[in-house]
């Protein structure tokens, strides 16, 4: 299974405070993808990953990928309280013309 | 422009009964996807469609499930009879082109409790 696997599976930080999940996975990928879920709301995409591609930012995101480790890094720079949900990452796998595959996410929550 | 819409956000069943959840995907988007998340665990792939046609059902858990996308346009998933262990939160996804090649945009989810 590709299946990505996130660690932690829960993380309490403070407000302005760094916040880091990880999420590896198992065969060759074409891209890895982060969502964010608040709490009863639906998936909402947050930033893709090219395997030829080792950084990517947007805003206050940044995601790394190490395909030689099968692992991505997600980090959320001066957090906020807005930024508590849940953190889910998503594989392709690079024989292309599958399905994402979803981890089984980190809760992440920002204390104000 | 309107997002991807489920419905019922909640259903609550007796184990044999039959639910009928529906996503309308967003206006143009040809691929809809079916995902369910079980309480605490992965969010599980179902099912794709491409307009109207079933591109890839190989997550359908059995039988007892039935999707369909009239008309390339909304899509139902049918679980007739439910078993307690259908129970979690089923999510519905749309896309202009496929999920391998972008993002995928997501409706709130129908959840669903079998007793």
């Amino acid at each position: 299974s590709q299946q990505g696997e996130e660690d932690p599976q829960a993380l309490s930080i403070q407000e302005g405070e760094n916040a880091t999940m990880n999420c590896s996975y198992k065969t060759s990928i074409n891209n890895l993808q982060w969502y964010r879920q608040n709490s009863g709301r639906g998936l909402v995409h947050l930033i893709l990953i090219r395997s030829n591609e080792r950084e990517k930012h947007s805003g206050r995101l940044r995601v790394t990928l190490d395909t030689s480790k099968k692992s991505s890094s997600l980090l959320i720079t001066a957090s906020r309280a807005a930024d508590t949900a849940s953190y889910f990452c998503a594989t392709v796998s690079s024989s292309g013309n599958t399905p994402l595959v979803f981890g089984k996410g980190t809760r992440l929550s920002v204390i104000a | 422009e309107a997002g991807v819409t489920q419905f019922p956000s909640h259903s609550v069943i007796e184990k044999g009964q039959t639910v009928t959840l529906r996503c309308d995907p967003i206006s143009g988007h040809d691929n809809l996807y079916w995902y369910r998340r079980v309480m605490g665990k992965e969010i599980k792939f179902l099912l794709h469609f491409v307009k109207e046609s079933k591109q890839d059902e190989s997550g359908m858990p059995n039988n007892r499930f039935l999707a369909e996308r009239t008309g390339g346009t909304y899509s139902t998933l049918k679980v007739q009879p439910a078993e307690l262990e259908d129970s979690g939160v089923y999510f519905c996804a749309s896309s202009q082109k496929p999920s391998w090649t972008g993002e995928l945009f997501f409706g709130e989810g129908s959840r669903l409790t079998v007793l």
